[in-house]
């Protein structure tokens, strides 16, 4: 099953932006890239995904190397929400596969 | 629409004896995944249904079962508990089998468990 790397914590001040890198170097080429965060006390919720380009949805972008090696999640500008356990994912089409969530990297937003 | 639903949100138990999570995935979906979060080791894939037919299993032992009814709800089952198997359980649901990795997993709010 292919992991990903991730730091373990990052810090950032409220309103600017934040690169969360992960690193997914054994991933196949027909894996999806899943990016999910936990807010404390709550299951983990859905943040994007892509396969190959970039994505951009109301809550952050996906860049995606070109090799899809790595990719960094931004959040354009943070707020204190945006403190969680944020984790990168690989997702298999097929589906058949077992979820690595890793984890994690604790993002701590700073007022 | 209603989200996913785990209950019980917490409970108490003591090592030797059983216990049994239920989670009510969202109207329409008929996946239903669980996962272990533990402080030391993170989020641990446990088990994936889909139409009432287990599609993969993680490194678990023998003690973590689970079924899914027609319905799509499911259960996991733990018996002969041990301390270490105090955790939260999530479950997560989606459309299809993880939509074939186009989609998104929706999750509940987890059922804590202490084992005593």
């Amino acid at each position: 099953d292919a992991k990903t790397t991730q730091p373990n914590s990052m810090e950032s001040n409220e309103e600017e932006p934040v690169h969360l890198p992960c690193n997914h170097s054994t991933i196949s080429g027909t894996d999806y890239i899943h990016w999910y965060r936990q807010l404390p006390s709550q299951g983990p919720e859905y943040v994007i995904h892509g396969l190959t380009s970039n994505v951009n949805n109301r809550m952050a972008s996906l860049a995606i190397a070109e090799d899809r090696k790595s990719s960094t999640l931004i959040l354009h500008r943070a707020t204190l929400r945006d403190a969680a356990v944020y984790y990168c994912i690989l997702i298999s089409p097929t589906g058949a596969q077992k979820l690595v969530f890793g984890q994690g990297t604790r993002l701590t937003i700073n007022p | 629409k209603a989200g996913v639903t785990q209950t019980p949100r917490y409970l108490i138990k003591t090592r030797g004896q059983q216990v049994t999570l239920s989670c009510s995935p969202i109207s329409g979906h008929r996946s239903v995944s669980w996962y272990q979060q533990t402080p030391g080791q993170g989020l641990q894939f446990l088990f994936e249904y889909f139409s009432e037919t287990q599609r993969n299993k993680g490194n678990f032992p023998g003690r973590f079962s689970g079924r899914q009814f027609s319905n799509s709800r499911s259960e996991m089952n733990v018996s002969t508990l041990e301390l270490g198997d105090s955790a939260l359980y999530l479950c997560a649901s989606s459309f299809g089998p993880r939509t074939g990795g186009t989609g998104e997993l929706f999750f509940g709010e987890g059922s804590r468990l202490t084992v005593l």
